[in-house]
């Protein structure tokens, strides 16, 4: 398996300019979410979906949009990039959406800068 | 709301000292906390969750309802352990949604 994967690793953006980042998962996982990672505040949820055709919003949604037609891939698309979206992107997923104890796998993340 | 905080940015220790990374929550419901692990140029990993009850790498984490708190302790740290450390909570119940606190950068010195 080769688990979470993310693509690409490092982008570079301008200011307007939209783009997708990938997320693929082979662990056939109902659940996949995306974080980004910013100095000094951790790691915030962005968007989540706990199935095929189902997702809904985390913590800090607003610019970006997703959707998640197949079980594996659940892409975060930047509609207009904003300098305030630099930040490291991190993709997740975990086998059962709602059961405990069933551990959350991340993938290696994609940074992205926008000029 | 819900809130995880870490009080130490940073924290240094020298080897085989022993460590306590702290970690204290807010939430209404019944807490499922984790602590996960990223050492330099890797990705985010489960280290603990409260609910196994593991000790995994030497480290161990108890829940304390009363103070509203999920510390990570190891009796004496390794270079190795030299990483960033965040405590998460599941904030969502069944929909589970990490809320992750800003983080902890552990360095055991030689």
């Amino acid at each position: 398996n080769a688990g979470v994967t993310q693509t690409p690793k490092f982008q570079v953006l301008k200011t307007g300019q939209s783009m997708t980042l990938q997320c693929a998962q082979d662990m056939n996982h109902e659940y996949m979410s995306w974080y980004r990672q910013d100095p000094g505040m951790g790691l915030r949820l962005i968007h989540y979906s706990v199935g095929a055709g189902i997702t809904d919003q985390g913590e800090v949604p607003n610019g970006y949009n997703v959707s998640r037609s197949t079980t594996e891939d659940f892409p975060l698309r930047l509609l207009s990039a904003a300098p305030s979206q630099t930040s490291v992107y991190f993709c997740a997923s975990r086998r059962f959406a709602g059961l405990a104890n069933n551990e959350q796998f991340f993938g290696p993340g994609t940074r992205l800068t926008v000029l | 709301a819900q809130r995880v905080t870490q009080p130490e940015k940073l924290l240094s220790v020298f080897k085989g000292a022993p460590v306590e990374l702290k970690c204290n929550y807010s939430y209404s419901g019944s807490p499922e906390l984790f602590w996960y692990v990223q050492y330099s140029r890797q990705r985010l990993q489960l280290l603990l969750r409260h609910i196994s009850r593991e000790s995994i790498k030497g480290f161990t984490a108890d829940l304390n309802k009363g103070e509203t708190s999920f510390h990570l302790k190891k009796p004496f740290a390794q270079e190795e352990d030299s990483a960033m450390y965040y405590c998460a909570l599941n904030s969502g119940g069944s929909n589970y949604k990490l809320t992750f606190g800003k983080g902890t950068l552990l360095t055991v010195n030689p």
